[in-house]
This record gives structure tokens, C-alpha cells and sequence, in this order.
């Protein structure tokens, strides 16, 4: 069991253009969750999502930044436009119901 | 609404010493709180969960203590090594929702050989 995977570890973009965060969850995982940690602060909340459905986008920004867990393949954050105050690591963690998270690596977006 | 705060920020201490970090929360209501280590440019590692209902918890050298009425958690490190340098964060989740995580910023802590 490879855990969760997170693709890819680095990502550089300049201003205005898109990332795409890639995360693979647990062999058996159906959860998936992206949080943000800006530098020097906790992390945030951003999307919780279960296959082909949204549950609960509170945390993410209204405009920007979208999320999905197709039926097949990973979950994918992306982020359009990016700007300087994207720069943050993205985490994925995933769990079956009701049990505890396994986290990913991060992917660390860095926006020049 | 929910706030994790972890004192102090960063600490260095020499090898061999047993240390406690800290960990509070504004609100009482939890399900339980999670302890978790950070290396630089890896993911996070679940350490110790204490459920609500529990007083402490303890895996190896680490012991986790909860008091929830005065809202607050204390991760013990006894017998400190140089793999112990790491950033340990706290995180509960809040009543209304058992599954998001609300998380203190971390503490950094060095241990010197």
C-alpha cells in the first residue's frame, strides 16, 4: 500500500497561469480532503469530497479554485490565475468513513 | 468558533531531555484531539489521538494528556533523540463537523546532539 500520493512534490507557476495538484488516496479510500498551509500558520480546511461528489467546500475559495474526485483517477485541486498569495503547500489526506486520516507529502505551489 | 494555539513557536533543547510542548483550544466541545509530526518536505505523521472521554494516551516514549474543562493538551517527549526534530501539531475537530480538522500552527522543535 503505497499510502496517499501527491503529485507533483514542487510546482512553480508564474502569475495568472494554472496549477493542477494531483492526489491518489489509500487503496480502499473513498474520503478525500485538500487542506492549506500558508507559511508560518496552521492548516486550513479546504474541500472534503467523497468519488463524483463535492461534500463540503467551505474552506475553499469562492472564485479560483475548484476540486474534483472523478469516479476514476485521482482527486485534483487546480487553481486558476494564480497570484503570489497561492503560494502555500496543499495537502491530501484521505480515510474510509469514520476512521483516521493517512496525509499525503504535499505538493509546495510556489507563484513567481 | 474553534482556535488551536501551540506555545511556544519553536524550541531547542539538548539531547536526552524530557520536554512538553503545549496545545490549546477555545472550545470544550470535542470529539478528540490529534497529535501529529511534520518533517520538512514530508507529509504528516498521526502520532496519538485522545478521545474526549480520555485522559491521556500513550505510544513509546510520547504521552499525550487532555484536559478538556481548562481546554488544553500536552505532548510529553521523554528522553529526546536528534530524530525527534520535527514540527508537532495539534489539531481537533470541532462538534459540527467530524471531519474537518481545526489545527494549531506548530511547534518546531530542535533537539542538538
Amino acid at each position: 500500500n503505497a499510502g496517499v500520493m501527491q503529485n507533483p512534490r514542487h510546482l512553480v507557476r508564474r502569475r495568472g497561469q494554472e496549477a493542477r495538484l494531483r492526489c491518489s488516496p489509500m487503496k480502499g479510500h473513498s474520503h478525500v480532503y485538500w487542506y492549506r498551509q500558508l507559511p508560518e500558520e496552521g492548516l486550513k480546511f479546504m474541500v472534503y469530497l467523497q468519488k463524483e461528489n463535492i461534500i463540503d467546500e467551505s474552506g475553499m475559495p469562492k472564485e479560483r479554485f475548484s476540486a474534483e474526485f472523478p469516479k476514476e483517477g485521482p482527486s485534483i485541486l487546480r487553481i486558476q490565475q494564480v497570484v503570489r498569495g497561492d503560494s502555500a503547500a496543499y495537502f491530501c489526506a484521505s480515510s474510509e468513513q469514520g476512521r483516521g486520516y493517512t496525509f499525503g507529502s504535499g505538493t509546495r505551489l510556489t507563484v513567481v | 468558533k474553534q482556535e488551536v494555539t501551540q506555545i511556544p513557536a519553536a524550541l531547542s533543547v539538548p539531547e536526552g531531555e524530557n520536554l512538553v510542548l503545549n496545545c490549546s483550544f477555545t472550545d470544550s466541545a470535542i470529539y478528540n484531539l490529534q497529535w501529529f509530526r511534520q518533517d520538512p518536505g514530508k507529509g504528516l505523521t498521526s502520532l496519538l489521538l485522545i478521545q474526549s472521554s480520555q485522559r491521556e494516551q500513550t505510544s513509546g516514549r510520547l504521552n499525550a494528556s487532555l484536559d478538556k474543562s481548562s481546554g488544553r493538551s500536552t505532548l510529553y517527549i521523554a528522553a529526546s533523540q536528534p530524530g525527534d526534530s520535527a514540527t508537532y501539531l495539534c489539531a481537533v475537530p470541532p462538534m459540527d463537523s467530524n471531519y474537518q480538522l481545526i489545527w494549531g500552527a506548530g511547534t518546531k522543535l530542535i533537539i542538538k546532539p
